[in-house]
């Protein structure tokens, strides 16, 4: 089956550092890979997406690349900041079935000022 | 709106009762979508309608859960019968079709659902 693993949380780091959350998957198709983000009472939203290997999807100073030879789709940002404290999902769909896409369990991110 | 409407925001029900959580999608999007949420948990997927197809029911975790979607719009998911397990957020999203995948969804703010 289809799944996604990322990296567990919660995270916390200061203003200006540096963020890394992983994500790999399994799937039995070629899926399309995503981040989306919940900040604090707000609903999902796209962050950023990827629909081919080597693919990279960037926003807001966030950044993933599609790694088809190590299944990963890791996010990264080079200086977050405390506006960016949220819980982040990375997810998979399938493009032969589009409706099934699988969501990893998110991480939850504090940036402290 | 312009963006992805869920009714009610909260529920609050007794166990055994039956509950109807509605979602109304984006105007035009074909692809609608719920989710559950418990705490601390990832998005399990529950079923799935685009178009005219007929729905992805593959993720309702059992018969009490049904769901439809008239003329192409609006959605209600039913629980009957609810069950403490059941106490989760419930979330809506809808997308365009993107025949080669990659559609961005949508999600609404979601039906906080409490069974007691």
């Amino acid at each position: 089956g289809n799944s996604v693993t990322q990296m567990e949380g919660p995270v916390t780091l200061s203003e200006e550092a540096f963020l890394t959350i992983n994500c790999t998957y399994t799937a039995t198709g070629y899926p399309s890979l995503f981040w989306y983000v919940q900040y604090p009472g707000e609903g999902l939203q796209l962050l950023l997406k990827a629909t081919k290997a080597d693919d990279k999807g960037s926003n807001k100073g966030f950044e993933a690349t599609y790694r088809k030879e190590t299944t990963s789709f890791h996010l990264e940002k080079g200086s977050v900041q405390v506006s960016d404290s949220a819980v982040y999902f990375c997810a998979l769909s399938l493009n032969t079935n589009a409706g099934k896409s699988t969501f990893g369990d998110g991480t939850t991110l504090t940036v402290k000022p | 709106g312009a963006g992805v409407s869920q009714s009610p925001s909260n529920k609050v029900t007794e166990k055994g009762k039956d509950v109807e959580l509605r979602c109304d999608p984006i105007s035009g999007h074909t692809a609608l979508y719920w989710y559950r949420q418990s705490l601390g948990q990832g998005l399990e997927f529950l079923i799935y309608f685009q178009g005219n197809s007929a729905p992805d029911k593959s993720g309702l975790p059992s018969d009490r859960f049904s769901a439809e979607r008239t003329g192409g719009s609006v959605s209600t998911l039913t629980i009957q019968r609810t069950q403490q397990e059941d106490s989760a957020v419930y979330l809506c999203a809808s997308s365009l079709f993107v025949s080669g995948g990659g559609e961005t969804q949508y999600f609404g703010p979601g039906t906080r659902l409490l069974v007691l």
